[in-house]
């Protein structure tokens, strides 16, 4: 696509749900990352996608959150057991591929609000 | 210590204003790094990115200081469309991008 895709745009949910939310990259972009940002704040890193290869779930916050990526394409984060804490907007963004030089583009994010 | 620090601001300067930032990281093998802009609500977008040499793209120029581990940005001849958050970003690892917290800044009528 034109861009990077995101969905739901916004969510609203109730403490202990699970929740889904959608990247869809730029058609061609092998990097991948989930940065999640809460009001005010700078962006929390997440997890990283490149290819085939094993992703970085070093920001990953618990084991309630977890993410994948299919066919190397589309990826979903997934929040189990939600809490108010985890209310936030969380970006997608990709990039051409794992080289730094490129800075990647965001999608416009989903804002996640748990009550 | 955190891997990339800013000033919060606000900055808020009258139009027409020359303004800077800076914004300091903590890894001296970092390898890329960038300025985001960041309008209220909307996700941030690529500004430019920061060449060893300098860069400039009209109003804006970039600069790397690698013997003191800061990037800056100046901002000629402000527009009331400059008013944004500014992030930088700095690349430690190849795979990771570490974001400032950014620089808020309003250009006033």
């Amino acid at each position: 696509g034109a861009g990077v895709s995101q969905s739901p745009s916004n969510k609203v949910t109730e403490k202990g749900k699970d929740v889904e939310l959608r990247c869809d990259p730029i058609s061609g972009h092998t990097a991948l990352y989930w940065y999640r940002q809460s009001l005010g704040q700078g962006l929390e890193f997440l997890i990283y996608f490149q290819g085939n290869s094993a992703p970085d779930k070093s920001g990953l916050p618990s084991d309630r959150f977890s993410a994948e990526r299919t066919g190397g394409s589309v990826s979903t984060l997934t929040i189990q057991r939600t809490q108010q804490e985890d209310s936030a907007v969380y970006l997608c963004a990709s990039s051409l591929d794992r080289s730094p030089n490129y800075g990647y583009t965001f999608g416009s994010g989903t804002r996640l609000t748990v009550v | 210590r955190k891997e990339v620090e800013q000033d919060p601001g606000p900055f808020n300067v009258p139009e027409g204003a020359t303004v800077a930032f800076n914004c300091t990281y903590s890894n001296s093998a970092s390898q890329s790094f960038f300025w985001y802009r960041q309008d209220c609500r909307k996700e941030p977008k690529l500004l430019m990115s920061v060449y060893s040499s300098g860069n400039e793209d009209g109003r804006f120029t970039a600069q790397l200081n690698r013997a003191s581990q800061y990037i800056s940005l100046l901002i000629r001849d402000s527009k009331l469309s400059d008013s944004a958050t500014y992030l930088c970003v700095v690349t430690p690892r190849g795979n990771q991008f570490y974001f400032g917290t950014g620089t808020s800044l309003t250009v006033i009528p």
